[in-house]
Parts: C-alpha cells; structure tokens; sequence
C-alpha cells in the first residue's frame, strides 16, 4: 500500500493569494489524482497528474486556477491561485495502486480556509 | 456524474450487521464496483471490489446481483468505529477515474 502525506495539513489564506499544497508519496506511482471536497459535500476530481505530461482537468476546473506540477514519479503540487471564500474546502491527493487491486491511496488532506 | 445511487444516510445497531445498498444500472461489462468509505476528517479508505461474484475480506463483504446492477457492501459486526460515510463507485481498472457520489452516511448506534 502507497503512503501519502500532505503540507501544509491546514491553513488560513487571505482572498487574492496563492496557496500551493505539496504530495508525497512513499512508493513510485504513475497516476495522481487531485480532489477538492467542500463542506459537508462528496469529493470532487479536478485533475490527474501524469509524470512528464500536462495534467487533465475536469470539467469546471482550469490551469490557471489550479496549476498541478508533477516533477517525478512521488511527487506532485496544487496551486490554489487568487483565492476567494468559495475556494475554502479540503483539498486531498490519491494515488493507484498498481498491484491487483487498482484501488486508490488518499493522502490526510490539506484543509483550507479563505477570509 | 456519478454511476451509482445509493441511501443519503442509514442507522445501525452496534455489533448487528449493516448493509449499505447501492444500484448501478447502466454499469459496462468491465467495470468494477469499489466501496470507499471516509470517516469523519480523514480521507477516503478501500474496502473492497468486485466485478461479478460475491467478495470478502477482511474489512466487509460484496454482493452483487447476477445482472450486476445493483450491489450490497455488508459489514458483519458493525462498531461505532465504523461510523462513516460509504461511497459505492463504478470504474474501470487501471488509470479510470474514480468518481464519488453523495456516499451513505452510516451511523451505528451503542
């Protein structure tokens, strides 16, 4: 099983300002995969991360509000860029597992609070 | 969108057994059913998959009916531990991506 940790693991932004939110994982892995979860809702996806390629937004999501970098293959970072009170949600990243199960990692979460 | 509807939330008896049912009717023929569950403030865990036949491990047991359109995830001995909400989700294997409906909120009661 892949182990992954998030930082910062909250903060508290001011709107108009950038936060960038950092993915480690323990084990080489192809695919990662960013997800945001707002109060009191389910998780959405907004991106996966491919090492070495551009990453793939969802519908409703965009570069240049979430910028992703994936550098290598245990590592990958969110931007949240000029923030807004909407944009206060925890933001998780998973990963696949690559043996028989294919089932998804999910990191601790990064909990995010914009005033 | 999501591929599954399951119950908004569901009660159980401590140590009774809890069933959490979940229809996928357009689900393909190559398509898996995942259960993920979170519990409060953490991320989301696997439980278990299936694709046609009934699974168990350590965690739970997966029934899926033979047309494969609806599934049943059964936690044996329900604790207050297992309180959590419940995601029954349809992929693909390998790279798919993994989309969370609204879940079931399971509450299990002393």
């Amino acid at each position: 099983s892949a182990v992954i940790s998030q930082k910062p693991s909250r903060d508290i932004c001011q709107r108009g300002t950038s936060l960038t939110i950092q993915c480690q994982v323990d084990s080489q892995v192809t695919m990662m995969f960013w997800y945001r979860q707002q109060p009191g809702q389910s998780l959405t996806l907004i991106a996966t991360a491919n090492q070495g390629s551009e990453a793939t937004y969802e519908s409703g999501f965009v570069i240049d509000k979430f910028p992703i970098s994936r550098p290598n293959l245990t590592f990958s970072t969110l931007t949240v860029s000029n923030m807004s009170p909407e944009d206060s949600s925890i933001y998780l990243c998973s990963v696949e597992d690559r043996g028989t199960k294919y089932e998804q990692y999910f990191g601790p979460g990064t909990r995010l609070t914009v005033t | 969108d999501a591929k599954t509807t399951q119950p908004t939330s569901m009660d159980c008896a401590e140590g009774r057994a809890a069933n959490l049912p979940c229809n996928h009717s357009t689900i393909s023929g190559n398509e898996y059913v995942y259960w993920y569950r979170q519990i409060h403030s953490q991320g989301p865990q696997y439980i278990i998959h299936g694709l046609k036949n009934n699974e168990t491990n350590e965690m739970a047991s997966l029934i899926i009916t033979e047309d494969r359109k609806s599934s049943t995830l059964i936690l044996p001995h329900a604790t207050l531990r297992d309180t959590a909400v419940y995601y029954c989700i349809v992929t693909g294997t390998s790279y798919d991506k993994v989309i969370f409906g609204p879940g079931t909120s399971l509450s299990v009661i002393p």
